[in-house]
């Protein structure tokens, strides 16, 4: 069965730093890792998507890496800002089973 | 275009009541989503729908929750006999295929007193 572990569950940084969220997963087959935001009593809005065959994918300040075969993930966030404070959820597709799976995800809050 | 919906926003129930939940996909999506979130267990899969293909049961809790997709678009998540322990949030989810990009809703809370 596919667990997924986030590291650290919280974390607390001034503004203007630049920071990395660790995810880890056990089953290395999987289809892709995507990651999330979700903001307080909301849904979950898409941050990156990486395919199995890619390494990263880059979105603004936001870069996401994969290495599938050691069952790592790591989400780097620029110059960090007060807005970017959320919980951040790292979830993988499955091969051949479609569901995502989550990390219990980490909390993140950039003090101005 | 419009994101997911879904609807109610909030639900209160009475234990023992049985309840309905609607998620309105993204229009053209072909695969569709319900997951539910708690405090105590994270973000889990409850049931998946690709196109008319049979759909993955295989994150039901137990046979009071059931599911169905009308015309391949909008899904109804019935919960019967409700449960304290079925207090959650419930988030529906589309994409264009099954191993593309999920989109979510903003969730129905669901308390059962």
């Amino acid at each position: 069965k596919q667990e997924v572990t986030q590291i650290p569950a919280a974390l607390s940084v001034p503004e203007g730093e630049n920071l990395v969220l660790n995810c880890s997963f056990t089953d290395s087959a999987i289809y892709n890792l995507q990651w999330f935001r979700q903001d307080p009593g909301k849904g979950l809005t898409s941050l990156l998507l990486i395919q199995s065959s890619q390494r990263e994918q880059t979105s603004g300040r936001l870069n996401a890496s994969l290495d599938k075969s050691s069952g790592r993930s790591t989400l780097y966030i620029a110059a960090s800002q007060p807005g970017d404070s959320a919980t951040y959820l790292c979830s993988v597709t499955g091969a051949g089973s479609y569901q995502l799976t989550f990390g219990k995800g980490t909390k993140l809050s950039v003090i101005p | 275009g419009a994101g997911v919906s879904q609807s109610p926003s909030n639900k209160v129930t009475e234990k023992g009541k049985d309840v309905e939940l609607r998620c309105d996909p993204i229009s053209g999506h072909t695969a569709l989503y319900w997951y539910r979130q708690s405090l105590g267990q994270g973000l889990e899969f409850l049931i998946y729908f690709q196109g008319n293909s049979a759909p993955d049961k295989s994150g039901l809790p137990s046979d009071r929750f059931s599911a169905e997709r009308t015309g391949g678009s909008v899904s109804t998540l019935t919960i019967q006999r409700t449960q304290q322990e079925d207090s959650a949030v419930y988030l529906c989810a589309s994409s264009s295929g099954p191993v593309y990009e999920q989109y979510f809703g903003p969730g129905t809370r669901l308390t059962v007193t």
